[in-house]
């Protein structure tokens, strides 16, 4: 079945950097779009970035994570990166990775946690 | 930015009833308007996308209208599983979600 699981959370401090996974199966990688999006304790969701399909030649960001994170595709790897610098505390969150199918974030992987603190 | 405004924040009802819940968007989105239910420790769930069309495996119960600047989600005869957190999230122009309509008992 179609699957998504996100690694590489955890404690950073202010300004550090983390590099985040989400490794899929169950689909074809190469053939969809996917999107990183993350819910801050207690707060809604908050999509901050996508890369288009087959080479992601296209890549949109949010504001307030432009220039500070990169989103990017491995697609031998069937895996889906985000690399985080300049990490702030309002940068605390569950991350989510999901599939862009028939329209948006179709598919959710169950997110890993970033702590942002000193 | 396309500023998504969902209301009311918290909609308190009965098993059963009939749930209508808002969003509205700051300029037109088309149709690119997504809902999402959200349930405590879970991962969001897409139930509409293209503003009307269910998702795979999402109960007929579910329905959504709109186009433009104005959406809504309906909920006919809410079941016991239906009391979550949804979210709307416009997808015509770097997306943006809704701060959410809480539905509880």
């Amino acid at each position: 079945q179609v699957q998504l699981v996100e690694s590489g959370g955890g404690l950073v401090k202010p300004g550090g950097s983390l590099r985040l996974s989400c490794e899929v199966s169950g689909f074809t990688f190469t053939d969809y779009y996917m999107s990183w999006i993350r819910q801050a304790p207690g707060k809604g969701l908050e999509w901050i970035s996508y890369i288009s399909s087959s080479t992601g030649r296209t890549i949109h960001y949010a504001d307030s994570v432009k220039g500070r994170f990169t989103i990017s595709r491995d697609n031998a790897k069937n895996s889906l990166y985000l690399q985080m610098n300049s990490l702030r505390a309002e940068d605390t969150a569950v991350y989510f990775c999901a599939r862009d199918g028939e329209g948006p974030m179709d598919v959710w992987g169950k997110g890993t946690t970033v702590t942002v603190s000193s | 930015e396309t500023v998504m405004t969902q209301s009311p924040a918290t909609l308190s009802v009965s098993p059963g009833e009939r749930v209508t819940l808002s969003c509205r968007a700051s300029q037109s989105v088309r149709s690119n308007l997504a809902w999402y239910q959200q349930k405590p420790g879970q991962s969001p769930r897409r139930l509409i996308y293209g503003a009307s069309t269910r998702g795979t495996g999402i109960p007929a119960r579910f329905s959504g209208s709109g186009s433009g600047t104005e959406f809504t989600l309906t909920i006919n005869s809410l079941q016991p599983e239906d009391f979550a957190v949804y979210y709307c999230l416009q997808y015509n122009d770097r997306w943006t979600f809704g701060q959410g309509t809480k539905v509880e008992i």
